[in-house]
C-alpha cells in the first residue's frame, strides 16, 4: 500500500465549479500535512499546510480528519489558472523528507 | 519565500557520460537537502537526504555509487549521475528545509528541477 493515496483523476471541471481532491495516509505517526501544486514540467510549489483544526486561503479550504487519516482539498470558483496538479504531501516528522502523493490532475475548462 | 537554485536546468547527454547537478540555497543555510526524481505521470520519489558534513542517507533502491552526493557546505550539494544510461532519463528535483530552532517549522523549498535526458 502507498504511504500517501490519491485520486490521480483527471478532473476536468468548468470555471467557476467547485473540486474537491482527497487523500488518504497510511502512517498515523504522520505530523504535517501539506497540499502542493505542480505545474507541468516545473517544481512542486506550496500551495497550504493542512491543519486539524481545518484552514483556509482565500478561495482554498483544507481539512484533516487524523481518525480517518484523511486530507481533503476544496477549491472554490476555479479559474483557468487553477489547472494543475495537486499532491498531497505528508511529513512524518523528525529529519524526514516529505511524502508525495502520485497527485490529482485538475483541468478548467472555459 | 526561501529561493533554491539548480544548475543545469536541463540536459542531455551519451550513455556512459557523468553528468552534475548542482542545488544551492540562495538566501537561507540548509543543513539537510533531498534530492527527488519524478518520473512522467509519476510523483516524487525520495532518493536521498543530503546532510551537510556528512554522508548521505540513500533511500531503499537507490544506488549510491550511481548516484554521488555531495553536501559541502551550508548552501550547495551536488548529485553526480555517474555512467548515465538511458533509463536514468527523469526529472530530478532538490529540495532545502529551513528549520527553525525549538520550533516546528519544518518547511522545503524545492529547486526548479533539472531534466536529463541520456541517449
Amino acid at each position: 500500500r502507498k504511504e500517501v493515496e490519491q485520486d490521480p483523476g483527471p478532473f476536468n471541471v468548468p470555471e467557476g465549479a467547485t473540486v474537491a481532491f482527497n487523500c488518504t495516509y497510511s502512517n498515523s505517526a504522520s505530523q504535517s500535512f501539506f497540499w502542493y501544486r505542480q505545474d507541468c514540467r516545473k517544481e512542486p510549489k506550496l500551495l497550504m499546510s493542512v491543519y486539524s483544526s481545518g484552514n483556509e486561503d482565500g478561495r482554498f479550504t483544507a481539512q484533516l480528519n487524523r481518525a480517518s487519516q484523511y486530507i481533503s482539498l476544496l477549491i472554490r470558483d476555479s479559474k483557468l489558472s487553477d489547472s494543475a496538479t495537486y499532491l498531497c504531501v505528508v511529513n512524518s516528522g523528525g529529519r524526514r523528507a516529505l511524502t508525495f502523493g502520485s497527485g490529482t490532475r485538475l483541468q478548467v475548462q472555459p | 519565500g526561501a529561493v533554491v537554485s539548480q544548475h543545469p536546468s536541463w540536459v542531455i547527454c551519451k550513455s556512459g557520460t557523468s553528468v552534475k547537478i548542482e542545488c544551492r540555497s540562495l538566501d537561507f543555510q540548509a543543513t539537510t537537502m533531498f534530492w527527488y526524481r519524478q518520473f512522467p505521470k509519476q510523483s516524487l520519489m525520495l532518493m536521498a537526504t543530503s546532510n551537510e558534513g556528512s554522508k548521505a542517507t540513500y533511500e531503499q533502491g537507490v544506488e549510491k555509487d550511481k548516484f554521488l552526493i555531495n553536501h559541502a557546505s551550508l548552501t550547495l550539494s551536488t548529485l553526480t549521475v555517474t555512467s548515465a544510461h538511458p533509463e536514468d532519463s527523469s526529472f530530478y528535483i532538490c529540495s532545502a528545509r529551513v528549520t527553525v530552532l525549538h520550533s516546528s517549522y519544518n518547511e522545503q523549498f524545492f529547486g526548479p528541477g533539472t531534466r536529463l535526458t541520456v541517449l
